[in-house]
């Protein structure tokens, strides 16, 4: 079965300490994976997304996620947090049926 | 990059009105439109896949004839929230995917905040 598992229901993280969301995925073939922010009673912005390439992704926001395909895992990472940093973070990965599956969000807090 | 909208942001209405959701993709064509829900501090829940010209495909436990379900152009697609009832507040989200062939990615509306009293 297609899925996409974030273990964590929320993360703490001191201001200017890394982060690191984890995520991890099953789905057949090549996966097309997806990192979301949702900020409170918004929509969602793109962070950043791997389709093929390099295993590390650069996205916005400082943001960068690691591919690892031995493990199924796109872990979302930022080397120093910022309070701002502060939201609900969304992996995705594209099924067979080109519908994003979604993970059920992790909650990022960074306390100043 | 690509921008999509929706109108309203939000709104508030009665128990028994029906309220319309506008989700327009502003600088390219989307043949497909999904619709999502969100609940409070939960996932996003996929109600319906919108091809421009025909019919929405629902996912299982979505009422088609409570959702109505329009893409009538490949910049525009409506869902229409029938004899709204307290249950079906939440957040409603339209994603957009440009036509092409294989995999495009989706664009994301900011949300429309339904309240129904």
């Amino acid at each position: 079965a297609q899925s996409v598992a974030q273990p964590e229901d929320q993360v703490n993280v001191a201001e200017g300490n890394p982060l690191t969301v984890k995520c991890t995925y099953s789905v057949s073939g090549n996966p097309y994976l997806f990192w979301y922010v949702q900020y409170p009673n918004r929509g969602l912005q793109f962070l950043l997304k791997y389709i093929t390439g390099d295993n590390l992704v650069k996205g916005s926001y400082g943001f960068e996620a690691e591919f690892n395909k031995s493990q199924t895992s796109f872990h979302l990472k930022k080397p120093s947090a910022l309070v701002s940093d502060s939201a609900l973070y969304f992996c995705a990965v594209i099924g067979s049926n080109y519908q994003l599956i979604w993970g059920a969000g992790t909650k990022l807090i960074i306390k100043p | 990059g690509a921008v999509v909208s929706q109108h309203p942001s939000r709104v508030i209405c009665k128990s028994g009105t029906s309220v319309k959701i506008e989700c327009r993709s502003l600088d390219f064509q989307a043949t497909t439109m999904f619709w999502y829900r969100q609940f409070p501090k939960q996932s996003l829940m996929l109600m319906a896949t919108s091809n421009e010209g025909s019919k929405a495909t629902y996912e299982q436990g979505v009422e088609k004839d409570k959702f109505l379900i329009n893409h009538a152009s490949l910049t525009l697609s409506t869902l229409t929230v029938t004899s709204a009832h307290p249950e079906d507040s939440s957040f409603y989200i339209c994603s957009a995917r440009e036509a092409g062939l294989g995999y495009n990615e989706q664009f994301f509306g900011p949300g429309t905040r339904l309240t129904v009293l």
